[in-house]
């Protein structure tokens, strides 16, 4: 059973445009955190979420955790092509991570 | 930030063998993990392992196909057992950084068959 909904499940987007990545549960964890893993490689941490409600920003990616920590989405502005990858967002709880099934994002040049 | 070493990269072996993965961590850490990611899928928790104890085994996991080894702080072996084509996943190991979070190794690209 998945406890983290991703969505959406793929995205192909030209280079430019802006994108947005959702990710849902229904419990509440103490953190949430974003990876992006590109093929054969491991997932690459992009930033850790802890307060509920809580944005931060990195360079053209925002990611925004909800007021009951059970949600949060990751917003890229002028996507580039080095953006392609496959975007995980997983839940820490009890030191152990629930990781979401992902979303694989292409940006075209 | 912790710096994971996962080894072998890539493998493609006969079903009916085991292989061994080894994951080597550049500082000493209390907690080990250990994950699979099937084919176009995300990752599985299969075990938590610490030093001087039996690993911690998901549910779904078993020890006897999953056996774990945790000698040191440092490093950790991963063992699938009597592989069929089932098994063919990419493995990874991961430490938890105080940090920076969870750090990952390259993973470990498995092919049974």
């Amino acid at each position: 059973t998945q406890l983290l909904e991703q969505s959406p499940q793929f995205l192909s987007i030209q280079e430019g445009e802006n994108l947005t990545v959702y990710c849902n549960s229904s419990s509440v964890f103490s953190s949430l955190q974003w990876y992006r893993q590109e093929p054969g490689e491991g997932p690459v941490l992009l930033v850790t979420v802890v307060t509920g409600g809580e944005v931060k920003k990195l360079k053209r990616l925002t990611f925004q955790f909800g007021d009951a920590r059970k949600d949060s989405s990751l917003h890229i502005t002028a996507a580039q092509p080095g953006d392609t990858g496959l975007y995980l967002c997983a839940g820490g709880h009890d030191y152990k991570l629930s990781f979401g099934a992902g979303t694989t994002v292409t940006v075209r040049a | 930030s912790a710096v994971i070493s996962q080894k072998p990269s890539r493998d493609i072996c006969q079903r009916g063998t085991s292989l061994t993965i080894q994951c080597q961590v550049d500082s000493q850490v209390t907690m080990m993990f250990w994950y699979r990611q099937q084919p176009g899928q995300s990752l599985t928790l299969i075990a938590t392992a610490n030093q001087g104890s039996e690993a911690t085994y998901e549910s779904g996991f078993v020890i006897d196909k999953f056996p774990i080894s945790r000698p040191n702080l440092t490093f950790s072996t991963l063992t699938v057992s009597n592989m069929s084509p089932e098994d063919s996943s990419i493995y990874l190991c991961s430490v938890e950084d105080r940090t920076v979070g969870y750090t990952f190794g390259s993973g470990t690209r498995l092919t049974v068959v």
